[in-house]
């Protein structure tokens, strides 16, 4: 157990809808990053938060927004959700910015129908 | 550029030792590590390497960093069915707003008893 969770493990949904996906980081840990794994672009690094400021942008698409709260918890918001959607989002979390170690949470499996 | 490679398939025997590798692109990346993900199952930071170093041992594990050549490796010792894992290499680069991981396709690893 990495000590970082993700909710909801399974999402169902369709198309055009919108979902919000958790994430709680290690206790100490600032810094939340999101992950999009999928078949065809496999693990892909999508933004950072550190301590409730945005630091990095990735391979994030507009419909896609987060953010980290004040108890460091992050939201990941997907809207007008596609089939090209469907993948496993993972969230990492790490006691900085710098090159610390990442760990990362167990993944939400998202299917679009 | 960010690229990462690993090799797709490794099939070893019970008690042999696996060697999974990796090349990377980017000359400027100071840290890599090696994740495993198991089926279903998030990913698992199993050990990292500063740039500055050709080899780092963790139990089992052995990391060659070859600097000239962009090349990574993750031998496992006696490797065990519970080994059979994807895993992935990935890079990060100190300095900067961000420590966002670029990761390999992955190496599937397959023990046979």
């Amino acid at each position: 157990d990495s000590g970082v969770t993700q909710t909801p493990k399974h999402l169902i949904t369709a198309t055009g809808q919108r979902v919000t996906l958790r994430c709680s980081p290690r206790s100490g840990d600032l810094s939340v990053y999101w992950y999009q794994q999928s078949l065809d672009q496999g693990l892909q690094f999508l933004i950072q938060y550190y301590n409730g400021e945005e630091r990095a942008k990735g391979n994030i698409l507009e419909r896609f927004s987060a953010q980290q709260f004040p108890d460091l918890h992050s939201e990941l918001n997907l809207s007008s959700l596609e089939l090209g959607d469907s993948a496993l989002y993972f969230c990492a979390s790490s006691v900085g910015t710098g090159p610390y170690e990442q760990y990362f949470g167990p993944g939400t499996r998202l299917t679009v129908t | 550029g960010e690229d990462v490679e690993q090799s797709l398939f490794l099939s070893v025997r019970e008690g042999d030792s696996s060697v999974i590798n990796c090349t990377y692109t980017d000359s400027s990346s100071t840290y890599l590590y090696w994740y495993k993900q198991e089926p279903g199952a998030g990913l698992q930071l199993l050990t990292y390497i500063f740039s500055n170093m050709d080899m780092k041992q963790d139990q089992r594990l052995t990391v060659l960093l070859n600097k000239k050549d962009k090349h990574l490796s993750l031998r496992i010792a006696d490797t065990q069915t519970g080994d059979s894992a994807i895993y992935f290499c990935a890079e990060s680069k100190e300095g900067g707003a961000t420590n966002k991981l670029i990761f390999g396709t992955g190496t599937l690893l397959a023990v046979q008893p």
